[in-house]
């Protein structure tokens, strides 16, 4: 099946560093998505992306859709405590958008 | 906003035994459905697409007899562990599609633990 290759798989970073993780594909997808999860708690939806090129902010989240429609970055600046927890991105894997395929995941540290 | 409400956020069951998990839309109606289960430190991995009304679809290797779904209601999809191995723990995730765009809503997950 299609695969989502998410980077970094971990980061442990500084309160107030700016973060950025990434994933690719050999696939084109059409639409992008993006969620943070915290422990014991099922996924939350940050940013969906549904143009190539398509550049958008969530408060301190700010995600590109890529050109190529192979890949897609999320960005979070000035991190704080509660960033802390699992990143995943998702492509929508058909046309009708019925299933989604996740990232391995990028787990975020944030040291006070 | 969209509410998918899951229950029971955890279980602990015997091997052998059979486990029901219920995924409802609280505020919406949803003709499909999704369950996911995800392992330790792993990403979430989708097992079946649960259908109102019909069958459901099962991923490749994912045994419909073991996992049985059911989604009788426009609001309700159950996924019931048929006995229960201790491989069998893990946490899953249900979620539904709010139309008509990809805000795909997750449930706040079952963790299940088979001893």
């Amino acid at each position: 099946g299609q695969q989502l290759n998410q980077s970094p798989q971990s980061m442990f970073i500084q309160e107030g560093e700016d973060v950025s993780m990434n994933c690719t594909s050999s696939s084109i997808f059409n639409t992008w998505l993006w969620y943070k999860q915290d422990p014991g708690e099922g996924p939350v939806l940050l940013i969906a992306l549904y143009k190539a090129g398509e550049l958008t902010s969530n408060g301190r989240l700010t995600a590109q859709f890529g050109i190529t429609r192979k890949d897609s970055f999320l960005n979070i600046s000035a991190s704080i405590p509660s960033d802390v927890g699992i990143y995943f991105c998702a492509v929508a894997r058909n046309n009708a958008g019925n299933m989604l395929t996740f990232g391995g995941g990028t787990r975020l540290m944030v040291k006070p | 906003g969209a509410v998918v409400s899951q229950h029971p956020s955890w279980v602990i069951c015997k091997s052998g035994t059979s486990v029901k998990i219920e995924c409802r839309s609280l505020d919406f109606q949803a003709t499909t459905m999704f369950w996911y289960r995800q392992f330790p430190k792993q990403s979430l991995m989708l097992m079946a697409t649960s259908n109102e009304g019909s069958k459901a679809t099962y991923e490749q290797g994912v045994e419909k007899d073991k996992f049985l779904i059911n989604h009788a209601s426009l609001t309700l999809s159950t996924l019931t562990v048929t006995s229960a191995h201790p491989e069998d723990s893990s946490f899953y995730i249900c979620s539904a599609r709010v139309a008509p765009n990809y805000g795909y809503t997750f449930g706040s997950g079952t963790r299940l633990t088979v001893v």
